[in-house]
């Protein structure tokens, strides 16, 4: 078992600029989870995943917004046409029904920051 | 609806002293609470949780917390405060397995330790 990863760890970009990350789950896994983290705030909820199916997306996930899961394996978010307002760290987390709670591991996350 | 009230954005105790970080839920439903702590430019790590077996919970690094449903409490205790323990706090609240368990953040607590 080693844990969430996410990559990359840090980005950097400039305002309209697409974007792409990564994060691969702990492998018996078949939920995925995607956060967005402000300076300052806690985690807000961005998206969900059960294996392959995008199941529930935040108010918070713009047009500019989408994530997938091929084959329910890892996944990727992607920003279009960056904002400044999209710097952010963007956590990713797994989880499985096994033991009855779901509880969510996390992932280092991706720092984004929009110049 | 749930929510996370986390009374405070920063407590400082003395090393060996008692640490208390409070939190108060909001939830329709029974909750299932969380209590994650996140290291500088890191993810979230899991301290403890309550999934409605026994209501004093006790998690990693001699952390515990006491589910009080009347209080709609979860406060987060240890006995006596390490150097390590200083980093962020966040408290959390999910509500049924078998749908979408998305996690809601309070705000953080930021703990220092003074030595």
């Amino acid at each position: 078992d080693t844990g969430v990863s996410q990559n990359p760890r840090h980005k950097i970009t400039k305002r309209g600029q697409n974007v792409t990350f990564r994060c691969d789950p702990i492998s018996e896994h078949n939920r995925l989870y995607w956060y967005r983290q402000t300076l300052g705030q806690g985690p807000e909820f961005l998206t969900y995943f059960q294996n392959e199916a995008q199941l529930e997306k935040s108010r918070l996930l713009s047009d500019r917004f989408s994530a997938e899961r091929p084959k329910g394996s890892f996944s990727t978010l992607e920003i279009q046409r960056t904002e400044q307002g999209d710097s952010a760290m963007y956590l990713c987390a797994s989880s499985s029904l096994a033991g009855g709670s779901d509880t969510q591991y996390f992932g280092p996350g991706t720092r984004l920051t929009v110049l | 609806a749930q929510s996370v009230t986390q009374l405070g954005s920063h407590v400082s105790v003395s090393e060996g002293a008692l640490v208390l970080l409070r939190c108060n839920y909001s939830s329709s439903v029974p909750p299932y609470l969380f209590w994650y702590v996140q290291y500088p430019n890191q993810g979230l790590q899991l301290l403890l949780k309550y999934t409605s077996a026994a209501t004093l919970v006790k998690g990693i690094n001699g952390f515990e917390a006491e589910f009080k449903k009347s209080e709609t409490s979860f406060h987060l205790t240890k006995p006596s405060a390490h150097m390590s323990d200083a980093a962020e706090y966040f408290c959390a609240v999910s509500t049924a397995t078998g749908a979408n368990s998305k996690l809601t953040f309070g705000k953080g607590i930021t703990l220092s330790v003074r030595p």
